[in-house]
């Protein structure tokens, strides 16, 4: 079965702490990967998508990483700032868009 | 301004009480598709379409209908809502990276919509 687990599942850090999210899926044919964002009560906002062929993918202070042999994928915050604060969510691209549970992230200022 | 709209963003309803929740996309994306987000379960895929005239049923298809008779459009139909069909419904667009195949839907970048919350008494 296609799935996708996040660990941790809750975090909570100070501001300007660097950080990493995990996200691991079970079937290594996967077609892409993608990031996103998730603020309370608002749609999904597309961080960073990561093509099979790919390694990693950067934008500003996030940088998301795949290894597709031992699959998973991680997703770095650097310096975290308290407008980071939001639900984190893998998805894998099979033959169908597979999502995590996410991560909640708080950063404390 | 590159965007998926999603209406209505709220609503209540009662059972049995047809409606239809419509979503727009001006990015001209081949691939739409319905999710539905409940407490934890995450984000389930409820129908796709990966181009005009062309739908296919997700996980969770009972109990709701679409259509895609222009490429911008993709309305949910709930033909009898009943109350385990309240949750919150996201629509979202994708290009294609797949050019013409039909066999599976690879997309690009997802867009979301900011999500329909519905209620069913």
């Amino acid at each position: 079965k296609q799935e996708v687990t996040q660990i941790p599942a809750a975090l909570s850090v100070p501001e300007g702490e660097n950080l990493v999210l995990n996200c691991s899926f079970t079937d290594s044919a996967i077609y892409n990967l993608q990031w996103f964002r998730q603020d309370p009560g608002k749609g999904l906002t597309s961080l960073l998508l990561i093509q099979s062929s790919q390694r990693e993918q950067t934008s500003g202070r996030l940088n998301a990483s795949l290894d597709k042999s031992s699959g998973r994928s991680t997703l770095y915050i650097a310096a975290s700032q308290p407008g980071d604060s939001a639900t984190y969510l893998c998805a894998v691209m099979w033959n169908k868009l597979v999502f995590g549970a996410g991560t909640i992230l708080r950063v404390k200022s | 301004e590159a965007q998926v709209t999603q209406n209505p963003r709220y609503l209540i309803t009662v059972t049995g009480k047809k409606l239809t929740v419509t979503c727009s996309q001006n990015m001209n994306h081949e691939y739409m598709s319905w999710y539905r987000q409940d407490p934890g379960l995450g984000l389930r895929q409820i129908y796709y379409s990966m181009n005009v005239e062309v739908t296919d049923k997700g996980d969770v298809p009972e109990g709701y209908k679409v259509s895609r008779k222009e490429k911008r459009n993709f309305p949910l139909i709930l033909e009898s809502p009943s109350p385990n069909q309240t949750s919150l419904y996201f629509c979202a667009s994708s290009i294609r990276e797949d050019g013409d195949s039909y066999i599976h839907p690879n997309t690009g970048e997802l867009f979301f919509g900011e999500g329909s919350r519905l209620t069913v008494l």
